[in-house]
């Protein structure tokens, strides 16, 4: 079946822009996290969604960060004001409840010029 | 929260099995033990978990020892496709940040033909 779909795989952006990427969660999955890793690095936590509570922020570094989930489904990061330091592959997964498996995205890589 | 120490490369030769370490010394009671893997340009892929008592699958197995402190992820024939990051992580049962799952840098395993 389909897994987790992120778009764009890649994005190259201008310092200053704001760059919107996409998550497509696997159908049914309740929970749907952000994570986001530096070359070489693990992964970071940024930003987690169950059903319809609100949503664990405490990752996002800064409040050029903003996430959203519409209807319990897609989600949608957004960064405004892009920095170089934002340059990044920005992974999300979903799973089909809390504390089940996640099942991951490839990621979108994202390059601030 | 709590966390996991893993070394940071091993390598094995292909068809022989392969121990993969982990430890987690201030695991509390409910923490489940996850592992993930990690091929290269991928999303982490999950690989297995427990909480208490060893678990096998189509995978890999997981050990868990007795005081739940460490654990040791078993590869039991490595091939060139096992070559990876394999993340050890704890998930928190109750109560916290479920969404914050910490991923470490995890172990870089490389398999010589």
């Amino acid at each position: 079946g389909a897994g987790v779909s992120q778009s764009p795989s890649n994005k190259v952006t201008e310092k200053g822009k704001d760059v919107e990427l996409r998550c497509d969660p696997i159908s049914g999955h309740t929970a749907l996290y952000w994570y986001r890793q530096s070359l070489g690095q693990g992964l970071e936590f940024l930003i987690y969604f169950q059903g319809n509570s609100a949503p664990d922020k405490s990752g996002l570094p800064s409040d050029r960060f903003s996430a959203e989930r519409t209807g319990g489904s897609v989600s949608t990061l957004t960064i405004q004001r892009t920095q170089q330091e934002d340059s990044a592959v920005y992974l999300c997964a979903s799973s089909l409840s809390a504390n089940s498996p996640l099942h991951f995205g490839n990621g979108t890589r994202l390059t601030v010029t | 929260d709590a966390k996991t120490t893993q070394p940071n490369s091993m390598e094995s030769n292909e068809e022989e099995p392969v121990h993969l370490p982990c430890n987690h010394s201030t695991i509390s009671g409910t923490d489940y033990i996850h592992w993930y893997r990690q091929l290269p340009s991928q999303g982490p892929e999950y690989v297995i978990h427990g909480l208490t008592s060893n678990v096998n699958n189509r995978m890999a197995s997981l050990a868990i020892a007795e005081d739940r402190k460490s654990s040791t992820l078993i590869l039991h024939r490595a091939t060139l496709r096992d070559a990876a990051v394999y993340y050890c992580i704890l998930d928190p049962f109750y109560g916290g940040s479920q969404g914050n799952l910490i991923f470490g840098k995890g172990t870089k395993l490389s398999v010589k033909p």
